[in-house]
């Protein structure tokens, strides 16, 4: 069973304010990734990590940054949310010597900027 | 460059009806498949893979076989439940790329 956990669950959050959603997971893998995703639709990979030190954007440009200081911690930070940035936000971890790069996700953030 | 392309939704079926959603893909190489579940309010959950031609994966009663010929990887279900009811997602990987390749999602619905 996946171990990967994100939080806060849901945030309404007003315009400008910066926000932070965790991730952490519990497995050593060393790939962590961030999608955005409008509930039920397409997921955009926005950043992902290959380790400690390591990040990258995706393909869908976002405001957004990351950073990776641990393994298991993978944090991604809003400086000044806006309306568009409402949104759900999955976080997903891989170990590259497991079985074909397959992805293990957290239950998402869902929020909601005002 | 590697697409993944899903029958567009939404899918609705009656309980007991079969079920097919389609998956076919481009990928250079030899990719591994997967699809993965999304339940309402909740992340994704792997629902079964395959990594190579001819393999069949199967889970809670989906099946989908790996077809290198046609380059698909269609999901079925003999039976469906309104408890299957949730946005189904296929993707890939190759060895060049980490990264998982998604399809757009098949949205399911199941009426009593």
């Amino acid at each position: 069973e996946a171990d990967i956990y994100q939080t806060p669950r849901y945030l309404v959050i007003g315009t400008g304010k910066k926000i932070t959603l965790e991730c952490s997971q519990t497995m050593g893998h060393d790939k962590m990734y961030w999608y955005q995703q409008d509930p039920g639709m397409e997921l955009h990979l926005i950043h992902y990590s290959y380790g400690v030190n390591s990040t990258e954007k995706g393909d869908l440009s976002s405001e957004s940054t990351v950073s990776r200081i641990r393994t298991e911690h993978f944090p991604l930070t809003l400086e000044s949310a806006r309306p568009s940035h409402t949104s759900q936000y999955l976080c997903a971890s891989s170990d590259a010597g497991g079985p074909r790069y397959e992805q293990y996700f957290g239950p998402g953030t869902r929020l909601t900027v005002t | 460059g590697d697409s993944v392309t899903q029958m567009e939704g939404p899918v609705t079926l009656s309980e007991e009806a079969f079920l097919t959603i389609n998956c076919t893909y481009t990928a250079t190489g030899y990719p591994s498949l997967f699809w993965y579940v999304q339940y309402p309010g909740e992340g994704l959950q792997l629902l079964l893979k395959a990594t190579k031609a001819d393999d069949k994966g199967s889970n809670k009663g989906f099946e989908a076989t790996y077809r290198k010929e046609t380059t698909s990887f269609h999901l079925e279900k003999g039976s469906v439940q309104v408890s299957d009811s949730a946005v189904y997602f296929c993707a890939l990987t190759t060895d060049s790329n980490y990264q998982l390749i998604w399809g757009a999602g098949t949205k399911l619905i199941i009426k009593p």
